[in-house]
């Protein structure tokens, strides 16, 4: 069945950009009909849903994120990634990656990975 | 955007128990609900989607009800396993939005 890891440094400094991946094994990043979505969770808060990308390339991202944020996709290496600008401490979160059916439930996700900012 | 309000926020209960949790959206989104289970230190899992539906694998004593506005997620007959927090998500408008979730403890 498909799965999920995310990868990336877990500290960043402020100001600077966060940057994740998300590998994809199992099954095809190209396959339609799924989109495939970033989700973070503040420590010890709920699930803030960041945004998602087709395999196409078409994005559609959090308004209150959206400024800051870019998710791209390389097919080549069944990979999807995320960037996000000018971090604060209250970027710090556990980020998860997660499968997005035709933009309904999520499903299944990443293990999940704890990004700290801070100098 | 879609609010959804979740409650409550905390709950405990005996082991047997009936436990419902309640999600209002801001507006109508159909059956466009999901529930989710997430243990600590685990990323969330899928048990309900589409307000209704179990997500196969799912134990039977979990289930979900309601449309437009008003959803339920009842776990008929409460278990130690079930220990975690819930919650609840829409996607209406590809835009999904999470409830504030539910933290289940056993009394």
């Amino acid at each position: 069945q498909v799965q999920l890891q995310e990868s990336g440094p877990g500290l960043v400094k402020p100001s600077q950009t966060l940057s994740l991946t998300c590998t994809v094994s199992g099954g095809s990043i190209s396959s339609g009909g799924y989109y495939w979505s970033w989700i973070r969770q503040h420590p010890g808060k709920g699930l803030e849903w960041i945004g998602y990308i087709y395999y196409s390339g078409s994005t559609y991202y959090n308004p209150s994120l959206k400024s800051r944020v870019t998710i791209s996709v390389d097919t080549s290496k069944n990979q999807f990634s995320l960037k996000l600008s000018s971090v604060t401490a209250a970027d710090t979160a556990v980020y998860y990656c997660a499968r997005f059916p035709r933009g309904s439930w999520f499903d299944p996700w990443g293990q999940g990975t704890l990004v700290t900012v801070s100098s | 955007d879609i609010q959804m309000t979740q409650s409550p926020s905390s709950l405990s209960a005996s082991v047997g128990d009936r436990v419902t949790i309640t999600c209002q959206a801001s507006q109508d989104i159909s059956n466009y609900l999901n529930w989710y289970q997430q243990k600590p230190g685990k990323a969330p899992k899928l048990l309900i989607y589409d307000a209704s539906n179990l997500e196969t694998g799912v134990p039977s004593r979990f289930s979900g009800s309601g449309s437009g506005t008003d959803f339920t997620f009842t776990i008929s007959s409460l278990q130690p396993e079930d220990i975690a927090t819930y919650y609840c998500q829409q996607y209406d408008n590809l835009l999904p939005t999470f409830g504030q979730g539910t933290r289940l403890e056993i009394k």
